[in-house]
């Protein structure tokens, strides 16, 4: 089964607005941790931003927000303010503490932000 | 040389070829990763290595072989490999294997073209 889904193949967006990546992810493990990271057309993942499953508020990172909905099993990348250096492909991630050297991705978001 | 590197960039070999990818980290890890990232297909793991000691290989052809002479550096040894192993290979580091939430520091990665 997949763990990490994000239905999105591809988004446009105009410069300066606001925009939500989804993500949602399947375990049953109490204890996890959900991961966003960036990947340019130069090929480098960059790590964005980090939500552990205990943690209380949703995490923020400048301008990105994740928008962690627990029950729903879903951890939705948020983007404010949009730029044009944004376009790239967007990458949601979990790890479990039982393979927690492993970090499961989905298939990923094409970002393309218009001007 | 900061974060992590990777060498070559780019490398196109016939199936008969025996060439190696390097992989460098300067963050003071002791985890490292190669993942393969194939088109339209979610990142793979391939293996992984904790204080040097492989701890994965995520049931990985043999004609890929690993090799982690010291935490600061990971090799990948390709022989015999078939057109369908052209992908964008990927390595990374984290401070260890343990923890949900040791987020991994990526290369740029080496595009491999297998004619």
């Amino acid at each position: 089964a997949q763990k990490i889904t994000q239905t999105q193949p591809g988004m446009f967006v105009q410069e300066k607005e606001a925009v939500t990546l989804d993500c949602t992810y399947d375990t049953s493990d109490p204890s996890y941790g959900l991961f966003w990271y960036k990947q340019p057309s130069s090929g480098e993942m960059i790590f964005l931003i980090y939500q552990g499953s205990y943690d209380q508020q949703n995490a923020t990172e400048g301008r990105y927000s994740l928008n962690f909905q627990k029950a729903r099993k879903s951890a939705n990348l948020v983007i404010s303010a949009s730029q044009l250096g944004d376009s790239a492909m967007y990458f949601c991630a979990m790890k479990e503490p039982q393979g927690a050297q492993k970090l499961v991705f989905g298939q990923g978001t094409r970002l393309t932000i218009n001007p | 040389e900061t974060g992590v590197t990777q060498t070559p960039r780019h490398l196109v070999m016939g199936m008969t070829n025996k060439k190696s990818l390097k992989c460098e980290q300067h963050l003071g890890h002791n985890a490292m990763y190669w993942y393969k990232q194939s088109a339209k297909k979610p990142l793979e793991l391939m293996f992984v290595y904790n204080f040097k000691e492989q701890t994965e290989n995520n049931s990985v052809p043999s004609r890929f072989s690993p090799e982690c002479p010291n935490s600061s550096h990971l090799f990948l040894h390709l022989h015999t490999l078939q057109p369908e192993d052209s992908a964008l290979y990927l390595c990374a580091s984290s401070q260890d294997r343990q923890g949900i939430n040791n987020e991994q520091f990526f290369g740029p990665g080496t595009r491999l073209t297998v004619l």
